[in-house]
């Protein structure tokens, strides 16, 4: 079963304007780690943003925040006042407890139009 | 900082060859693996590896070899290239397999077999 889903393959965001990238997650268990990558056209993985299943707030870094809404298993990706350079792949991915891997989302491609 | 570097960036093999991905961390970092990404398929682990000389199978290890002889390098082997290998892969390493560990990534490898 697919342990991490991001149902949007591609989305279009006008630069300045806020996007949510939506990703959702199936575990049982109860401690588990929420991560968002970023993979612009250089290809690079680049890492944005972490969510501990324990933690009480909302991750934020920068324009970047996470809104972890855990009795429905999501964890989306706002990205605030979308920037060109905003323009890439965007990963969500997950690790449980004693399991060597990330979990890997297919994926979102974010295009910000000027 | 170094980070993981990971060589070549590119690479076309024919069907059969043999080759090497090399991949050197100097985080010293106990966890290494390796992923390969496909296109709508996000990222699948290949091999994993959480100390010198301990290596094991992920999700995808058919074709693939491995070895870790030090903290610092991990490099994968494809044995006898198939047209299903061409892919990009990415080796990747973190301080431990903690739930809150951040995996730090190499700039990948497009590998393309003919």
């Amino acid at each position: 079963a697919q342990k991490i889903t991001q149902t949007q393959p591609g989305m279009f965001v006008q630069e300045k304007e806020a996007v949510t990238l939506d990703c959702t997650y199936d575990t049982s268990d109860q401690s588990y780690g929420l991560f968002w990558y970023k993979q612009p056209s250089s290809g690079e993985m680049i890492f944005l943003i972490y969510q501990g299943s324990y933690d009480e707030q909302n991750a934020t870094e920068g324009r970047y925040s996470l809104n972890f809404q855990k009795a429905r298993k999501s964890a989306n990706l706002v990205i605030s006042a979308s920037q060109l350079g905003d323009s890439a792949m965007y990963f969500c991915a997950m690790r449980e407890p004693n399991d060597y891997k990330l979990s890997f989302g297919a994926g979102t491609t974010v295009t910000v139009r000027a | 900082n170094a980070g993981v570097t990971q060589t070549p960036k590119f690479q076309v093999l024919k069907t059969g060859q043999s080759m090497t991905l090399q991949c050197a961390q100097d985080m010293n970092h106990e966890y290494m693996s390796w992923y390969r990404q496909d296109p709508g398929m996000g990222l699948r682990l290949i091999h994993y590896s959480v100390g010198a000389g301990i290596t094991d199978q992920g999700e995808v290890p058919n074709g693939y070899n491995v070895s870790r002889s030090t903290t610092e390098d991990f490099p994968l082997r494809l044995l006898s290239a198939a047209p299903s290998q061409t892919s990009v892969y990415f080796c990747a390493s973190s301080y431990s397999s903690g739930i809150f560990s951040e995996a730090f990534f190499g700039q990948g490898t497009r590998l393309t077999v003919v």
